[in-house]
């Protein structure tokens, strides 16, 4: 058991960029959830995964963010046109299933976007 | 819709003191607590979790909280605190088909010596 794993951890990009960030789950666990933190508060629930299957997504997921979980394995979460209020920690948590188990984190990705 | 309130946002304790975080929830079901810590510029580690078993809920560090269904709170204690105990706590609930964790705004506790 490795933990949850995020690349990068830090990402510092323009206005109108696009970027990319990965999240390698603990392996087995079926459930991949994607959470924003902005400073002073706490996570927000975006969208989670059920082996490969995306089955809910917030209202704050607009429609520059996708996040993918090929063959339900690792996830991939983008935003396109990146503006400045994106800038935040995106964290990623993995559960082994579907019994209020409890989700462990990853380090989570900070995004600045200048 | 469930939701979770944490009261005060920052608490200060002496090294060696009781530390107590309130945390107050609203549901409509019988509720999934947590309780996460989370270090600078790290991510979320999980102290404890209620789950409708016992009433008090140990966890790691030396933490536990219980759940109080007719104030519907579930306020996190530690005896003695330490220095290293020094960090932001949140409580969350757990909601939905899809348990997704619903979280408060955060206690940040500043431990002094």
């Amino acid at each position: 058991d490795t933990g949850v794993s995020q690349d990068p951890r830090h990402k510092i990009t323009k206005r109108g960029q696009n970027v990319t960030f990965r999240c390698d789950p603990i392996s087995e666990h079926n459930r991949l959830y994607w959470y924003r933190q902005t400073l002073g508060q706490g996570p927000e629930f975006l969208t989670y995964f059920q082996n490969e299957a995306q089955l809910e997504k917030s209202r704050l997921l607009s429609d520059r963010f996708s996040a993918e979980r090929p063959k339900g394995s690792f996830s991939t979460l983008e935003i396109q046109r990146t503006e400045q209020g994106d800038s935040a920690m995106y964290l990623c948590a993995s559960s082994p299933g579907t019994n209020h188990y409890e989700q462990y984190f990853g380090p989570g990705t900070r995004l600045t976007v200048t | 819709a469930q939701s979770v309130t944490q009261l005060g946002s920052h608490v200060s304790v002496s090294e060696g003191a009781l530390v107590l975080l309130r945390c107050n929830y609203s549901s409509s079901v019988p509720p999934y607590l947590f309780w996460y810590v989370q270090y600078p510029n790290q991510g979320l580690q999980l102290l404890l979790k209620y789950t409708s078993a016992a009433t008090l809920v140990k966890g790691i560090n030396g933490f536990e909280a219980e759940f109080k269904k007719s104030e519907t709170s579930f306020h996190l204690t530690k005896p003695s605190a330490h220095m290293s105990d020094a960090a932001e706590y949140f409580c969350a609930v757990s909601v939905g088909d899809g348990n997704k964790l619903v979280f408060g705004a955060g206690t940040i506790l500043r431990v002094k010596s």
